[in-house]
């Protein structure tokens, strides 16, 4: 079973900054916060990716709340080729890889508006 | 940056036949590739995990005897779809990490399978 939850769906403005929220209540110590999207008929495509701190790449930033239950995916300013599934996932990674499955949960549609 | 990728994107095929995706990674080597399946409005669903040099770790409810993995080399890994049915057309994805430690570092996907079974 997945364990994040994020809310179905949501609309933001064309050229607006975007804040997409996940609960992972049960998150352990060794389990890493991934943000990936999928754009339609395509594979998901990597946003980023943090263990504690908030994280900042060219995508997105990654606010993750101290007690680590949650987290939120900020896109700064949306553009309509942000339109797209964004699934929030957990991942322990681990040395032989085998036991490191990523498990994904129903994600939130983004839908932009012009 | 790594790329994991997937051949063919699209395949149309007559029930009762076998087809064979291909996934690679491009320029790193995966001990471990995952592959998954996705209808419609869905979400991914993990199907099983490819481990190179050894058997696939399929998850519950896949059959293992009609969707065949192998994991012949670190750069590729193949999912047969056996004896195919309608309902076995869907949008099938592989994925990898070129991870090798406790980073836990990005998975990179590919661009998908679509499978028509008529």
């Amino acid at each position: 079973d997945a364990k994040t939850t994020q809310p179905n769906s949501m609309e933001s403005n064309e050229e607006e900054p975007v804040h997409l929220p996940c609960n992972h209540s049960t998150i352990s110590g060794t389990d890493y916060i991934h943000w990936y999207r999928q754009l339609p008929s395509q594979g998901p495509e990597y946003v980023i990716h943090g263990l504690t701190s908030n994280v900042n790449n060219r995508m997105a930033s990654l606010a993750i709340a101290e007690d680590r239950k949650s987290s939120t995916l900020i896109l700064h300013r949306a553009t309509l080729r942000d339109a797209a599934v964004y699934y929030c996932i957990l991942s322990r990674p681990s040395l032989m890889n085998r036991d490191d499955k990523i498990i994904f949960g129903k994600g939130t549609r983004l839908h932009i508006l012009p | 940056g790594a790329v994991v990728s997937q051949h063919p994107s699209r395949v149309i095929c007559k029930s009762g036949t076998s087809v064979k995706i291909e996934c690679r990674s491009l320029d790193f080597q995966a001990t471990t590739m995952f592959w998954y399946r996705q209808f419609p409005k869905q979400s991914l669903m993990l199907m099983a995990t490819s481990n190179e040099g050894s058997k696939a770790t399929y998850e519950q409810g896949v059959e293992k005897d009609k969707f065949l993995i192998n994991h012949a080399s670190l750069t590729l890994s193949t999912l047969t779809v056996t004896s195919a049915h309608p309902e076995d057309s869907s949008f099938y994805i592989c994925s990898a990490s070129p991870r090798t430690s406790m980073s836990g570092g990005e998975l990179f996907f590919g661009e998908g399978s679509r499978l028509t079974v008529l």
